[in-house]
């Protein structure tokens, strides 16, 4: 069964300070494909990025970066020098390529991120 | 439009009344999805259309949720005979194509409905 496990439910850090996110999933499909989403307070979902199974190098962007690792089934996002406006909440997610799930987005519960001035 | 638009962006109605809320996707995105996220309760899937058909009703709550879409491109939810319980925001979402594709399924910014 399909599966996203994000085990930090609330995450409190210090303007500056790096601050991990982290994602484990569950899938028997070979190919698939993995993505975060920020929800800031006003609501939406914004996309930050997706991996496809096949691709496990790691990314950078700006301040964020992200260490897909399949060996241990993890896709976790970290932000570098952490600032306010970071704070949201985060989730992760999973699709499928050829799984029941039809190619819909299993999330994981979310990771809210309080960062502090 | 640009992004994925939905309407109404705010609802509060009694308990017992019908309700649609409107999802208008990203222009030539054939898959639409629609969620729901109620307090506490993390991300839910309630039904997938590819064009105007919806090979994926799995996670509509009860025969009170219903969907559409027409013209391969807006689609309503409608919820009937409301509940307390029905309280949530309702986020649609589109992509280029669905079915597995991996393609980025981009998300309105929802309706938040509140059941009195």
């Amino acid at each position: 069964a399909q599966k996203v496990t994000q085990a930090q439910t609330e995450i409190s850090v210090v303007e500056k300070e790096d601050v991990t996110l982290d994602c484990v999933y569950e899938t028997r499909d070979t190919t698939y494909y993995l993505f975060w989403y920020k929800q800031p307070p006003s609501g939406e979902l914004v996309f930050l990025i997706r991996r496809n199974s096949f691709d496990e190098q790691n990314e950078i962007s700006g301040r964020y970066s992200w260490n897909f690792q399949k060996s241990t089934s993890s896709f976790n996002f970290t932000i570098t020098a952490s600032q306010v406006v970071d704070s949201a909440v985060y989730f992760c997610a999973l699709s499928e390529a050829y799984g029941g799930s039809q190619g819909n987005l299993i999330f994981g519960k979310g990771t809210k991120l309080s960062v502090k001035p | 439009g640009a992004g994925v638009s939905q309407s109404p962006s705010n609802k509060v109605t009694e308990k017992g009344k019908d309700v649609e809320l409107r999802c208008d996707p990203i222009s030539g995105h054939t898959a639409l999805y629609w969620y729901r996220q109620s307090l506490g309760q993390g991300l839910e899937f309630l039904i997938y259309f590819q064009g105007n058909s919806a090979p994926d009703k799995s996670g509509l709550p009860s025969d009170r949720f219903s969907a559409e879409r027409t013209g391969g491109s807006v689609s309503t939810l409608t919820i009937q005979r409301t509940q307390q319980e029905d309280s949530a925001v309702y986020l649609c979402a589109s992509s280029l194509e669905g079915g597995g594709s991996g393609n980025t399924i981009y998300f309105g910014e929802g309706s938040w409905l509140t059941v009195v």
